[in-house]
């Protein structure tokens, strides 16, 4: 198993910016996912991209995955004050559990 | 579907008590996650299930904790005796199919050891 690191630890950006959080990996994997935590609440799953495929849309979301550079990017579009939360990523490795990582707190002001 | 449910929502115990937390993962789902999360330690994976089966419980604490997976539609996570490092939100998640497929978590379990 191993474990996401994203990047930043923290973001804070105005309403109807754009948000990118990066997170980086150490081995070889199957797939990624982004998850979403609102303050007090269980993970959401956002977008699962697997190896072969290098980007991925849905709705104000983006994510890229550069397994060369094992690396992905989550690009928020026109972010909205409902977008405050903290992301993580996951990758997957055959087999391997989950393991999450610090995540990226994303702060959104009015 | 009403999702991954858990109970309780809150807990406050003393410590030494016994504690239960309780899971319902979503049917038809074969796999069932413990994770702990606290400020300090971020999200840890506590135990997994695979059809009911303990497949890792290297991120059990210790012997106070232990879990059970007594059919595809319950599972719980005791913890006897309780201390105040135990103190955390406790979450379960369920999935079909691999072991790194996707994710759907209940609400958490708040438990507070005094």
């Amino acid at each position: 198993s191993q474990q996401g690191e994203e990047d930043p630890q923290a973001l804070s950006i105005q309403e109807g910016e754009n948000a990118t959080m990066n997170c980086s990996y150490k081995t070889s994997i199957n797939n990624l996912q982004w998850y979403r935590q609102n303050s007090g609440r269980g993970l959401v799953h956002l977008i699962l991209i697997r190896s072969n495929e290098r980007e991925k849309h849905s709705g104000r979301l983006r994510v890229t995955l550069d397994t060369s550079k094992k690396s992905s990017s989550l690009l928020i579009t026109a972010s909205r004050a409902a977008d405050t939360a903290s992301y993580f990523c996951a990758p997957g490795a055959s087999a391997s559990k989950i393991i999450f990582g610090s995540g990226t707190r994303l702060s959104i002001r009015p | 579907d009403a999702g991954v449910i858990q109970s309780p929502r809150h807990e406050v115990t003393e410590m030494g008590q016994e504690v239960t937390l309780r899971c319902k993962p979503i049917s038809g789902h074969n796999s069932l996650f413990w994770y702990r999360q606290t400020m300090m330690r971020g999200l840890e994976l506590l135990i997994y299930f695979n059809n009911n089966v303990p497949i890792d419980d290297s991120g059990m604490p210790e012997d106070r904790f232990s879990a059970k997976m007594p059919n595809a539609s319950f599972s719980t996570l005791k913890i006897q005796p309780s201390e105040p490092r135990d103190s955390a939100v406790y979450f379960c998640a369920s999935s079909y199919g691999s072991v790194n497929e996707k994710l759907f978590f209940g609400s958490g379990t708040q438990l507070s050891v005094l």
